[in-house]
Formats: structure tokens, C-alpha cells, sequence
């Protein structure tokens, strides 16, 4: 089964914009990554928040988690065509990762 | 450091054949994942090994789906017979450590096509 589902499940938008994309899970966990997926590089880990962490940035990526309502953000600010991808999140409460569904991710040139 | 590995990249076979799969993992990770991967959805956790024993496999179907990890290294996933419905990307993954406290690097997976 999924925990975590992605919201949008589609996204579009402009060169250098910025692109906001959600996941919400079910029950507690330990931590949440999120992962890219493109035709070109497979599936790729992007960062890792704990569950006592509220924030995370690693470069144009910020990360944030809200574990009273269960929830994570991923920001991805001045975004590239090379950002064109799918994004998941993957929850651990013990010793496995549930992926959600993801959110599929386009930049215009 | 080289990735992790996996052969073939893709696969044909018609319902009913069996069909095997192998990865090698980054050298010296003790944890070894497989997932299936539907289109359009996210991958889901067939068995994950901790160096050669099995820590989970709740979601293998174990009536045609085998896994083993020899020696604590590479590792095969077979599936015999191949149902239609078992049309997916294969993905092996491979961690440090397990506990769900680190990052896993995938392999570039192995698409198969059930006839």
C-alpha cells in the first residue's frame, strides 16, 4: 500500500519560476526523503528530513515538514528545464520506505 | 564510486515464462532493495535484504516471485510463471544502512513486457 500521496499529481510551469509540490502521509514516521525520477538518471535521492526537523534547504531545494498534520513541502526555486521529472516522497516509520504516488513536474523552456 | 547495477534493461517474455533479473549493489552496502515500479505509479517494496537475510518481504508474491542474495552481495529476483499484470520497471536499490535513516541509490531498473 501507499503512504504518501503527492499533490499535484501534474505540474506546469515557466523557466525560472517556482514549483511547490505536497505530500501527505498517514501514519508517524521517522523520517521523509524525496526522490526525482526522470528518463535520464532513474530515480535519484534529492534530501532527507527528519521527523524532529521542520526545515531543510540543499541548494535550490527547500524542504519543510509538518508532522502534526502529517504533511511535507518541496520547493524548488528558479526552476530549469532540467527540472522536468517526477517527484517522490518516501516515508520510513521502521526499517522501510513507502513511496507515494508522485507529482509529475514540467518546465518550459 | 560505481552504481548500482543491473541486468538486462529490458525484457520481453510472454504470460506464463519465467523470467530472472540481477543487480549488484554499491560495493559494501549491506542493504539491498527490490521494487516494482507500475507505470505511472510509485515504486512499491517487493523484498529488502540486510547483507544475505531477508528483512522484509511482506509484498513479494511468493507464489511466483523469488529472491535471493548470495554471499550478501548481489542479488537475483525471478518471477516464474510471468502474469500480465507483472508488466513493470524493476528497480534495485542499495543503502548503507538500513532503518529507513539513509538515502538509497538506485539502479537504472529493468522494464518488462508480459505478453
Amino acid at each position: 500500500s501507499q503512504q504518501g500521496e503527492e499533490d499535484p499529481q501534474a505540474l506546469s510551469i515557466q523557466e525560472g519560476e517556482n514549483a511547490t509540490m505536497n505530500c501527505s502521509y498517514k501514519t508517524s514516521i521517522n523520517n521523509l526523503q524525496w526522490y526525482r525520477q526522470n528518463s535520464g538518471r532513474g530515480l535519484v535521492h534529492l534530501i532527507l528530513i527528519r521527523s524532529n526537523e521542520r526545515e531543510k534547504h540543499s541548494g535550490r531545494l527547500r524542504v519543510t515538514l509538518d508532522t502534526s498534520k502529517k504533511s511535507s513541502s518541496l520547493l524548488i526555486t528558479a526552476s530549469r528545464a532540467a527540472d522536468t521529472a517526477s517527484y517522490f516522497c518516501a516515508t520510513s516509520r521502521t526499517y522501510k520506505y513507502i513511496f507515494g504516488t508522485g507529482t509529475r513536474l514540467k518546465v518550459l523552456a | 564510486e560505481a552504481g548500482v547495477a543491473q541486468s538486462p534493461r529490458y525484457k520481453i517474455i510472454e504470460k506464463r515464462q519465467s523470467v530472472a533479473f540481477w543487480c549488484n549493489p554499491i560495493s559494501g552496502h549491506a542493504t539491498l532493495y527490490w521494487y516494482q515500479q507500475i507505470l505511472g505509479q510509485g515504486p512499491k517494496l517487493l523484498i529488502q535484504f540486510q547483507n544475505n537475510g531477508v528483512v522484509d518481504d511482506s509484498q513479494l508474491p511468493k507464489d511466483r516471485f523469488s529472491a535471493e542474495r548470495l554471499k550478501g552481495v548481489d542479488s537475483t529476483l525471478k518471477i516464474q510463471p510471468a502474469k500480465l499484470e507483472d508488466s513493470a520497471v524493476y528497480l534495485c536499490a542499495s543503502s548503507s544502512l538500513a532503518f529507513g535513516h539513509y538515502e538509497q541509490y538506485f539502479g537504472p531498473g529493468t522494464r518488462l513486457t508480459v505478453t
